[in-house]
C-alpha cells in the first residue's frame, strides 16, 4: 500500500488566503485522524472521523477551520481565513478504527503550511 | 480530557549509553500508550506500545514501562545508535475509542 497521502507537502500562502489540505487515507482505513504539529504546542490532535463521520472536533481551534470527509477514500482540512498564527505542520492519519482499532496510526509525511 | 506531559523536551546521550524518556497522563481510564518516533521531515511512526494489563515490554534494544498506580510510563532505549536521533512522542488512549493524545515530545541527540 501507498501509506496515507497527503498534498500539497508545502504551502506558502499570504493571511486572509484560503488553504485547502488533502488527504487520502490508506484503503482499508475506516478511522482518519487530522494533527497540527508546531514547536510549542506539539502534535495537537484537531479533529478525527469515524466512517466518514465526524466523532470529535474539540480540537479545531476555531470557526475558520473546517474538515470533510466526503468519502472513505479523501479529507479535506481548510483554512479560511488564513492567520499567520495557523503557519505549522499538518498530519494526517488514519487506523483501522473502532471494533477493529489495533492502535497503531499511520502517518503520512505532512503538509508544512507557512501563512506570510 | 486526557492531559500527557512529557520529559525531558530535548536529551543528548553518547552513543551506546541509554535513553530514558519519561511520561504522565491525567486519565485513569486510559489503558493504551504507545511511543511514535519522528524522524527529520517525516510523520510519526509507532515503535512500541503497551496495554495497561502489562506492566513492561520489551523489543530489542527499546523497553516501555507502566506503572498505573502513578500514571507513569517511560521509554527506555539502551546501546543507543546514531539512527536512534529523532523525536520521540508518548501518547495515551482508551481503546476502543480512537482518539489518541499525545506528548509534546523529546528530540533525542544520540552524540558520537
Amino acid at each position: 500500500d501507498a501509506g496515507v497521502i497527503q498534498s500539497p507537502r508545502h504551502e506558502v500562502t499570504e493571511m486572509g488566503q484560503e488553504v485547502t489540505l488533502r488527504c487520502k487515507p490508506i484503503s482499508g482505513h475506516n478511522s482518519l485522524f487530522w494533527y497540527r504539529q508546531t514547536m510549542m504546542r506539539g502534535l495537537e490532535l484537531l479533529i478525527y472521523f469515524n466512517n466518514n463521520v465526524p466523532i470529535d472536533d474539540s480540537g479545531m481551534p476555531e470557526d475558520r477551520f473546517s474538515a470533510k470527509m466526503p468519502n472513505a477514500s479523501f479529507s479535506t482540512l481548510k483554512i479560511q481565513p488564513s492567520e499567520p498564527r495557523d503557519s505549522a505542520v499538518y498530519f494526517c492519519a488514519s487506523s483501522l478504527g473502532s471494533m477493529g482499532f489495533t492502535g497503531e496510526l499511520f502517518f503520512g509525511e505532512g503538509s508544512r503550511l507557512t501563512v506570510l | 480530557g486526557e492531559n500527557v506531559e512529557q520529559h525531558p523536551s530535548t536529551l543528548s546521550v553518547q552513543e551506546g549509553d541509554s535513553a530514558v524518556i519519561k511520561c504522565t497522563y491525567s486519565d485513569s481510564a486510559s489503558n493504551y500508550f504507545p511511543w511514535y518516533k519522528q524522524e527529520l521531515g517525516k510523520g510519526p511512526q509507532l515503535i512500541i506500545d503497551i496495554r495497561s494489563n502489562v506492566g513492561e515490554k520489551k523489543d530489542q534494544r527499546i523497553a516501555v514501562t507502566l506503572n498505573k498506580t502513578a500514571k507513569h510510563f517511560s521509554l527506555h532505549i539502551t546501546e543507543t545508535q546514531p539512527e536512534d536521533s529523532a523525536v520521540y512522542f508518548c501518547a495515551a488512549s482508551q481503546t476502543p475509542k480512537d482518539k489518541i493524545i499525545f506528548g509534546k515530545g523529546t528530540r533525542l541527540h544520540i552524540l558520537p
